[in-house]
């Protein structure tokens, strides 16, 4: 079975400062990965995803991720981040075979500090 | 191009009642799933249905069912409600599916049952 991990349920960052959230998945198979932004009273965005190839992945709005298969991760990051980037950040995870179904971490709440 | 769309936003219910959800996707996405997101459980993934047949079934019960018309607009049902029903139901369309493709979320209905 899959699961994901998002460690920190909240993260307060400086306006202009750089930001990372974490994300461990388990699955015993090979997976796909995706990171989703909620911007408050929305739904869900896609910000980057990885399926295969390079392990540095870039997304919208400045994000990037890097996947990490020895330490099972998949940890978000921002150079400099700024007030627009408040919101709720949820990875997710896909196995690429069998029942397939988008399973969420928990998701982190962003909350930049001006 | 029109985004995903969801209605009604906003439903009030009692125990033991029944409620539809519906779903229009993006013109052309043959895909449409469905989730879940309370606030203990996070994001959980109901089912999904691609060109009017279930192809993705999450660990829900029966109560929970849905369909999808040949407009692939679908429709979510739950039976006999109960007050753990209370959340956010979001549907999310794509092109082929929860596999690769990136999904594009609706506001979501917030169902609220007392």
């Amino acid at each position: 079975a899959q699961s994901v991990t998002q460690l920190d349920s909240q993260v307060p960052v400086f306006e202009e400062a750089p930001v990372e959230l974490r994300c461990n998945y388990s699955s015993s198979v090979s997976v796909y990965l995706f990171w989703y932004v909620q911007y408050p009273n929305q739904g869900l965005q896609l910000l980057l995803k990885y399926l295969s190839g390079s392990t540095l992945v870039k997304g919208i709005n400045g994000f990037e991720a890097e996947f990490n298969k020895s330490q099972t991760s998949f940890h978000l990051r921002k150079p400099s981040v700024h007030i627009s980037d408040t919101a709720e950040y949820f990875c997710a995870v896909n196995t690429n075979f069998g029942n397939e179904k988008l399973t969420f971490g928990t998701g982190t709440r962003l909350t930049i500090i001006p | 191009k029109a985004g995903v769309t969801q209605t009604p936003r906003y439903l009030i219910k009692t125990r033991g009642q029944q409620v539809t959800l519906s779903c229009s996707p993006i013109s052309g996405h043959r895909s449409v799933s469905w989730y879940q997101q309370t606030p203990g459980q996070g994001l959980q993934f109901l089912f999904e249905y691609f060109s009017e047949t279930q192809r993705n079934k999450g660990n829900f019960p029966g109560r929970f069912s849905g369909r999808q018309f040949s407009n692939s607009r679908s429709e979510m049902n739950v039976s006999t409600l109960e007050l753990g029903d209370s959340a956010l139901y979001l549907c999310a369309s794509s092109l082929a599916g929860i596999g690769t493709d990136t999904q594009y979320f609706g506001p979501g209905t917030r169902l609220t049952v007392l």
